[in-house]
């Protein structure tokens, strides 16, 4: 089973829908999560961190289900511009290196 | 401008040639780490570094080198042991070992 597993998409939506992305992982010592963004060709960026409170930054929510291993994405009133590929990450324990899914791409359409 | 900064954008390997991928941040980070992302995948983690002159293994160390010799820089060899290098290659760089930055990546392709 992988660390991190994310639905590889690719997510058709037309302008203005609301998408959510989920994301499970496998070490339930894990501390810490974030969602990143990647567009093609380009490097990873931090999108946001994800709490166990969940929070939600604009458009977007992000949340944590401990018990049950998951952390959830959820883009409301989707943008052209919200195109890209959004890869689920984990930090785990001991090494303090982060652990990345393989992305789930997002295509939203005029 | 403070960042990381990754050259070359792009390299060509021949065969059974070594070749160095350089990252160097400004951020005042101590930890850094490489990573290698092969099409429609994740990143794999290949050497991380906490602090200066130590560095650890990643996921799949093997036909790469690294060194940090300054806080500043961690370069990459792939070395001709590596059977297939061709991939991007991301540097990344934190303060806490959690929220990492990224360079803009190198493209190694094989000749």
């Amino acid at each position: 089973r992988k660390e991190v597993e994310q639905d590889p998409g690719p997510f058709n939506v037309p302008e203005g829908a609301t998408v959510a992305f989920n994301c499970t992982y496998s070490n339930s010592a894990s501390q810490s999560f974030f969602w990143y963004r990647q567009d093609c060709r380009k490097e990873p960026k931090l999108l946001m961190s994800v709490y166990s409170s969940g929070n939600e930054d604009g458009r977007f929510t992000a949340q944590l289900n401990r018990a049950s291993q998951y952390i959830s994405l959820l883009i409301r009133d989707s943008k052209l511009s919200d195109s890209a590929t959004y890869l689920c990450v984990v930090l785990g324990t001991g090494r303090r290196a982060l652990t990345f899914g393989s992305g789930t791409r997002l295509q939203v359409q005029p | 401008d403070g960042g990381i900064t990754q050259s070359p954008k792009y390299l060509f390997r021949k065969e059974g040639q070594n070749v160095t991928l350089s990252c160097e941040q400004n951020l005042n980070h101590d930890a850094m780490y490489w990573y290698r992302q092969d099409p429609g995948q994740g990143l794999r983690l290949i050497y991380y570094s906490q602090i200066v002159n130590d560095f650890q293994k990643g996921d799949i160390a093997e036909g790469y080198s690294v060194s940090r010799e300054k806080k500043e820089s961690f370069p990459l060899t792939v070395t001709s042991a590596q059977k297939n290098p061709t991939a991007f290659y991301l540097c990344a760089s934190s303060t806490t070992g959690d929220i990492q930055y990224f360079g803009a990546g190198t493209r190694l392709s094989v000749l």
